[in-house]
């Protein structure tokens, strides 16, 4: 069974500049997350989808980053424009479904440095 | 506010010897606990999970954690570690906002002496 692909693995970019990141979740599976991973920290969820809906949003910088997840299949998160402080690892999960009882599943994540 | 700690940013121990990462969480209702481990370029990978029951849990690759609610404490251990070990470990606990939610600690960071 394919894991959870993202792309690209790593971006560099200036500030100020847009960026984007794509996600494609285990087939089959309704739940997608995208967390954002500091350095020396641990993830923090920025938006779920279930499906194409938007189950949670409410950490996501809203004036600056946006995620869609068209047909329920893969997703891109966009930032725009970036600063500084948004150099992290932005990590996309998937899950079967939302509840608890569900395993996610982590891809290896996306580095994004910000001059 | 629902937080996870985990007091130790990072831990050394030699091949063999046994392991334990704490972690201690802070939420009001019935906690839901996991352990991921994360190795360099690689995705986070549960460990284990600790929904009720029994609370001696145990995970892959040989791990076990114990929940104990009048500590907050649910700690990660292993008997004997092996270097492959070597990787950083995540204590989340997940909490019900009408959906569902993983808050996650910072991370204990394990080295592995020969």
């Amino acid at each position: 069974e394919a894991g959870v692909a993202q792309s690209p693995r790593y971006k560099i970019i200036e500030k100020r500049q847009s960026v984007a990141f794509w996600c494609n979740p285990i087939s089959g599976h309704a739940t997608l997350y995208w967390y954002q991973q500091i350095l020396g920290q641990g993830p923090k969820l920025l938006i779920q989808f279930q499906n194409n809906g938007v189950v949670d949003d409410s950490q996501l910088p809203k004036d600056r980053f946006s995620a869609e997840r068209l047909k329920g299949v893969d997703s891109t998160l966009k930032i725009q424009p970036a600063k500084l402080e948004d150099s992290a690892v932005y990590l996309c999960a998937s899950s079967s479904g939302g509840g608890v009882i569900e395993t996610q599943y982590f891809g290896p994540g996306t580095r994004l440095l910000v001059l | 506010a629902q937080s996870v700690t985990q007091p130790d940013i990072h831990i050394t121990v030699s091949e063999g010897a046994s392991l334990e990462l704490r972690c201690n969480y802070s939420y009001g209702a019935t906690p839901y606990l996991f352990w991921y481990v994360q190795s360099p370029g690689q995705g986070l990978q549960l460990l284990l999970k600790y929904f009720s029951g029994d609370t001696l849990v145990q995970g892959i690759k040989g791990f076990e954690a114990e929940f104990k609610r009048s500590q907050s404490s649910f700690n990660l251990r292993k008997p004997s570690v092996h270097w492959s070990d070597a990787a950083e470990y995540f204590c989340a606990v997940g909490i019900n906002t009408g959906g569902f939610k993983t808050i996650f600690g910072a991370g204990t960071r394990l080295f592995v002496k020969a």
